[in-house]
């Protein structure tokens, strides 16, 4: 396992356009975050998954956003009507809830998905 | 809601020691992590304290907890110019979701 996949690395989009974003967390890890994260500023929760279940979302996550995580695996961050302000990197991170000791592992991220919307 | 601070930059010479502070609200915080951030990727996790400890010491990081203060802070000895990064502070309550600062951006001259 090499840790949190996601995909693409980069993706430039004309505003008013659809993206959508992959994520492949470590296999053993049962919860997975996405964040975003803009210039200047420390990451920011958007939502998160334990297994296929979306337990949290923040107010960021306008109705615009939509994430999946069908079958508690890999999980999809869509944006639809792409605004300039969604510009920042989309990160994905991952933890593992099973064991108790690992509780304090911390999360493992990924390297992102940087969006610029023109 | 939490709230977790940190001062913008650091800049120290190659050698010397290196200290980040920061400062959370949320009493209910159980973890407290470090992650260090280089240019275009994404984070990585340093080390974590769990709030009943008051020290952390890992090879060249000590992490050390005031918990009645809610002040956590990262000291790396002997700094090396490839220390260079922004340095997130996190902390996590009975919630599961990490709630980070905005980062300080320590330099490293020679």
């Amino acid at each position: 396992d090499t840790g949190v996949s996601q995909d693409p690395r980069h993706k430039i989009t004309k505003r008013g356009q659809n993206v959508t974003f992959r994520c492949d967390p470590i296999s053993e890890h049962n919860r997975l975050y996405w964040y975003r994260q803009t210039l200047g500023q420390g990451p920011e929760f958007l939502t998160y998954f334990q297994n296929e279940a979306q337990l949290e979302k923040s107010r960021l996550l306008s109705d615009r956003f939509s994430a999946e995580r069908p079958k508690g695996s890999f999980s999809t961050l869509e944006i639809q009507r792409t605004e300039q302000g969604d510009s920042a990197m989309y990160l994905c991170a991952s933890s593992d809830s099973t064991t108790g000791g690992s509780l304090s592992y911390g999360y493992t991220f990924g390297s992102g998905t940087r969006l610029t919307v023109v | 809601g939490e709230d977790v601070e940190q001062s913008l930059f650091l800049s120290v010479r190659e050698g010397d020691s290196s200290v980040i502070n920061c400062t959370y609200t949320d009493s209910s915080s159980t973890y407290l992590y470090w992650y260090k951030q280089e240019p275009g990727a994404g984070l990585q996790l340093l080390t974590y304290i769990f709030s009943n400890m008051d020290m952390k010491q890992d090879q060249r990081l000590t992490v050390l907890l005031n918990k009645k203060d809610k002040h956590l802070s990262l000291r790396i000895a002997d700094t090396q110019t490839g220390d260079s990064a922004i340095y997130f502070c996190a902390e996590r309550g009975g919630s599961y979701i990490p709630t980070f600062g905005r980062g300080t951006s320590l330099i490293v001259h020679p």
